[in-house]
């Protein structure tokens, strides 16, 4: 069965480094997401792509954030500087669309710590 | 906008008795609910979801829902638990059209007892 997959499922960097997420979607799906969940809380959204471009964002996702689809098959987000309360899991989802289905599949996750 | 309630932080029952997890979701228009679970150090594996038709869903596990539009309820139920299914438990909503996100609830821990 295809999957979300994601890598690295653990990052650890200096505060004010860039990181980049990697994720690669269900083939045939065309809208992707990034959620996160810091440790303890519920799982929040950060932005959903579409047609190469970012149909919606959260208040979450600022200049230091940014989403890309270099290739056919990656789906990256990078945080530019990256903060103390950036640390928390991160999941790409892929969505898939038909009839009488509309469902969000999620990867298993990055964990990013910054010290 | 929308948004989803999961009154219960943490719920602890014996293993064979039965389960319920609440979810209350507050949208204007019919939603999509889905109800995702969580083990320690994992991904979120969806367990089933709600679009329309049957209010009464069957999902992975052994488990289901039910959508009660007048109660704005989508309750998660299995009628004997196995220790595996000790969990984090999420309920989401996602709107008909439009913006696509998921609005996550707090989530539901599920601690089983021998």
């Amino acid at each position: 069965e295809p999957e979300v997959t994601q890598t690295p499922s653990h990052q650890v960097t200096q505060m004010g480094q860039e990181v980049i997420l990697r994720c690669v979607p269900i083939s045939n799906h065309l809208y992707f997401y990034w959620y996160r969940q810091i440790l303890g809380q519920k799982v929040e959204f950060l932005v959903s792509f579409y047609n190469n471009e970012i149909s919606e964002k959260s208040e979450i996702f600022d200049d230091q954030f940014s989403v890309e689809r270099p290739d056919g098959s990656n789906f990256t987000l990078k945080i530019r500087s990256t903060k103390l309360e950036d640390s928390a899991m991160y999941f790409c989802a892929s969505r898939e669309i038909g009839v009488g289905t509309d469902t969000q599949y999620f990867g298993p996750g990055t964990r990013l710590t910054v010290l | 906008a929308q948004s989803v309630t999961q009154p219960d932080i943490h719920i602890t029952v014996s293993e064979g008795a039965s389960l319920e997890l609440r979810c209350n979701y507050s949208y204007g228009a019919t939603p999509y609910l889905f109800w995702y679970v969580q083990s320690p150090g994992q991904g979120l594996q969806l367990l089933l979801k709600y679009f329309s038709g049957d209010t009464l869903v069957q999902g992975i596990k052994g488990f289901e829902a039910e959508f009660k539009r007048s109660q704005s309820s989508f309750n998660l139920r299995k009628p004997s638990v196995h220790w595996s299914d000790a969990a984090e438990y999420f309920c989401a909503v996602g709107v008909s059209f439009g913006n696509e996100k998921l609005t996550f609830g707090t989530g539901t821990r599920l601690t089983i007892i021998p």
